[in-house]
């Protein structure tokens, strides 16, 4: 199975600051034959169930504002909220669906400081 | 407008079993995979099995298989997984997901809101 490894576990960021979050794979998720990053980002509030805010490593899903934008390529990815909201605070899993079985990060939670 | 709603959870006794129902509307269901996904009570989320919507491929997690099976009715657009042999550990909420597009390897683009199943003497 590929791991999925998160950093931090948590991060507590002054609004209007940047969020950094990294997801790193034990294998490239890249699929060579068509050049995609199999490598989606999730954000899960409180009492809710996780919503897709990004694939194929950079992809911004419809409506999920443009603070939110995702990076990196093969094992080393990148979730950066630009400007945090008060309604950002939740927590952010990275996701590979390269291989079977699908695999998630332990998740970071980002708070307000 | 896409809405995945699940049903069937509650308190089981280990060793029992329990079927989750996954309503699905506002898309095709017959032309998605379609995933159950659980999280344990302040956990992470781990996936569990997925189905081609007209049931001809599945495909489970080593903790589940041999003891879950996951179906679908496409005459009733409604998703399914039997599950047998419960084990404390097998305690979580339990999302249905659907598969972006064509394709087992898509991520997840639509939730439903979960179903608590508890496993407990």
């Amino acid at each position: 199975d590929i791991v999925m490894t998160q950093s931090p576990d948590s991060l507590a960021v002054s609004l209007g600051e940047r969020a950094t979050i990294t997801c790193r794979s034990s294998q490239s998720v890249l699929y060579s034959s068509n050049n995609k990053n199999y490598l989606a980002w999730y954000q899960q509030k409180p009492g809710q169930p996780p919503k897709l805010l990004i694939s194929w490593a950079s992809t911004r899903e419809s409506g999920v504002p443009d603070r939110f934008s995702g990076s990196g390529s093969g094992t080393d990815f990148t979730l950066t909220i630009s400007s945090l909201q008060a309604e950002d605070v939740a927590v952010y899993y990275c996701q590979q669906y390269y291989s079977t079985p699908p695999t998630f990060g332990q998740g970071t939670k980002v708070e307000i400081k | 407008e896409v809405q995945l709603v699940e049903s069937g959870g509650g308190l089981v006794q280990p060793g029992g079993s329990l079927r989750l129902s996954c309503a699905a509307s506002g898309f095709t269901f017959s032309t998605n995979w379609m995933h159950w996904v659980r999280q344990g009570p302040g956990k992470g989320l781990v996936w569990v099995s997925r189905i081609k919507s007209d049931g001809s491929s599945t495909t489970y997690a080593d903790s589940v298989r041999g003891r879950f099976t996951i179906s679908t009715d496409n005459a009733k657009n409604t998703l399914y997984l039997q599950m047998n042999s419960l084990r404390a550990e097998d305690t979580a909420v339990y999302y249905c997901a659907r598969g972006g597009g064509d394709g087992y390897n898509k991520p997840l683009d639509y939730w439903g809101q979960g179903t608590l199943v508890t496993v407990s003497s």
